[in-house]
């Protein structure tokens, strides 16, 4: 049974960087059939995919538009585990933070397991 | 349009069928998936595919598709059926795309 722990801080102050860490257990994070993503949710902009990092003979990221100056996705492969950067936060940035595999196909993809979920509030 | 569209809300009573849908331009090309959310929770997924349900999904629950619409559907809902529920599906560009999301109220 594949699981997803998700750790860091809840409070970060504007400006600074957002970090969060999701530990994998269960999968590997170099697997060749899964992809490792960052998810947030917030009352004003719903559930948001916010990029994934994945390995496919070598390493792949992908960011959605509205963050991509601003994130970066990195595995570890020597914890078994990947990481979210968010920088120049913004209280509009506050949001619950979750970490999903998402299994890729070519007309379907699907997100299970998801992390626990971090609220990260953006004040300072 | 790059955006996938819910009712807000809907109910429905104990033992009897609802449905959930889902339009997107998105949805003529690839399936939705769909998860459940109670509060305070992670979403979970409980349909993928055509119409797949994981493991320790009830058969309750079934997907469908059709055109630029997909639909979830609770046959025999019951009082642990109310939640958020959320479709998800791609753009052509490969960005994962949310519904709006929907609240079921169990009646």
């Amino acid at each position: 049974q594949v699981q997803l722990q998700q750790s860091g801080p809840g409070l970060v102050k504007p400006s600074q960087t957002l970090s969060l860490t999701c530990a994998i257990s269960g999968d590997s994070v170099s697997s060749n059939s899964a992809a490792w993503n960052w998810i947030r949710q917030s009352p004003s902009r719903g559930l948001e995919w916010l990029g994934r990092t994945y390995y496919r003979s070598k390493w792949y990221n992908d960011y959605a538009v509205s963050v991509k100056s601003r994130i970066t996705i990195n595995p570890d492969t020597s914890k078994n585990q990947f990481s979210l950067q968010l920088n120049s936060v913004t209280p509009e940035d506050t949001a619950v933070y979750y970490c999903a595999r998402d299994l890729p196909r070519e007309a379907a993809n699907w997100f299970d397991p998801w992390g626990q979920g971090t609220l990260v509030t953006v004040s300072s | 349009s790059s955006e996938l569209t819910q009712d807000p809300a809907v109910s429905v009573a104990l033992g009897q069928t609802v449905r959930i849908t889902c339009q997107g331009d998105s949805l003529r090309s690839y399936y939705a998936s769909w998860y459940q959310q109670k509060p305070g929770q992670a979403p979970v997924l409980v349909i993928y595919g055509k119409n797949n349900r994981p493991s320790g999904i009830p058969d309750r629950f079934s997907g469908s598709s059709s055109g630029n619409t997909a639909s979830l559907t609770i046959t025999g809902a019951q009082a642990e059926d109310e939640a958020d529920y959320y479709c998800n599906s791609r753009d052509s560009s490969g960005n994962h795309l949310f519904g709006t999301g929907t609240k079921v109220t169990v009646l």
